[in-house]
């Protein structure tokens, strides 16, 4: 079965750069998620987007901008880089928006900044 | 406010030894969800089950089982007869239903790091 893709897997970035991450649902899912995973931490949540509105937001720095396109796919773009952004981050989707459908993410990916 | 305490940080079995990760949420709604997801050392995130807040039942699947009582607000997970395929990161999470139904995030609890020894 299709999964969530997420490009690039790996990303190398110095200092105040800009970089750009994307993600592209599973197929009919409408709904997705951006999730920060530092190293050694657990995932935390960015930021959501249903039928292409921002439908929740959380400890997103003021840096970063998501938005969902009409395919449902989704970018997160990331400015002014700073050493403590590199993580990995998750995108994730669900089907509709409603607490406790399942939330899959993809493989993730692998920020460095330095 | 949500939240997900996993004390286990790290757990260390032999192969074939059943062993349990524990998980205790806190949340003030009546309806919410439980999830646990599987980390492995390639990183990306597996979902295992999701449980609602109104179904109690344990579950099977395979050498897993879930183990969720509301009275001591506890999801505990145990896996059976380890296998080193199984070492990984461990998350249990909660999603709330929130008013208007807008918490639909999850909040992870911070994993237990399973390592399964041959």
């Amino acid at each position: 079965a299709a999964g969530v893709i997420q490009s690039p897997r790996h990303l190398i970035k110095e200092k105040r750069e800009t970089a750009t991450l994307k993600c592209y649902p599973i197929p009919r899912h409408d709904t997705v998620y951006w999730y920060q995973q530092g190293p050694g931490q657990d995932p935390q949540f960015l930021i959501s987007f249903y039928e292409k509105m921002q439908s929740d937001k959380g400890s997103i720095p003021d840096r970063f901008s998501a938005q969902q396109f009409s395919d449902y796919h989704s970018e997160l773009n990331m400015s002014s880089l700073e050493l403590g952004d590199s993580a990995l981050y998750f995108c994730a989707s669900s089907l509709g928006y409603l607490s406790g459908n399942t939330i899959y993410f993809g493989e993730g990916s692998w920020l460095t900044v330095v | 406010a949500q939240k997900v305490t996993q004390a286990q940080t790290e757990i260390s079995v032999v192969e074939k030894e059943d062993v349990t990760l524990d998980c205790v949420y806190e949340t003030r709604d009546t309806t919410y969800y439980l999830f646990w997801y599987k980390q492995p050392p390639s990183g990306e995130l597996v979902f295992l089950i999701r449980r609602n807040s109104f179904d109690e039942q344990n579950e099977i699947s395979g050498r897993y089982s879930w183990n969720f009582q509301k009275s001591t607000s506890s999801f505990n997970f145990t896996i059976t007869a380890s296998q080193v395929v199984d070492s990984a990161v461990y998350f249990c999470a909660l999603s709330e239903a929130g008013s208007g139904g807008s918490n639909y995030k999850l909040t992870f609890g911070k994993g237990t790091l399973l390592t399964v020894n041959p």
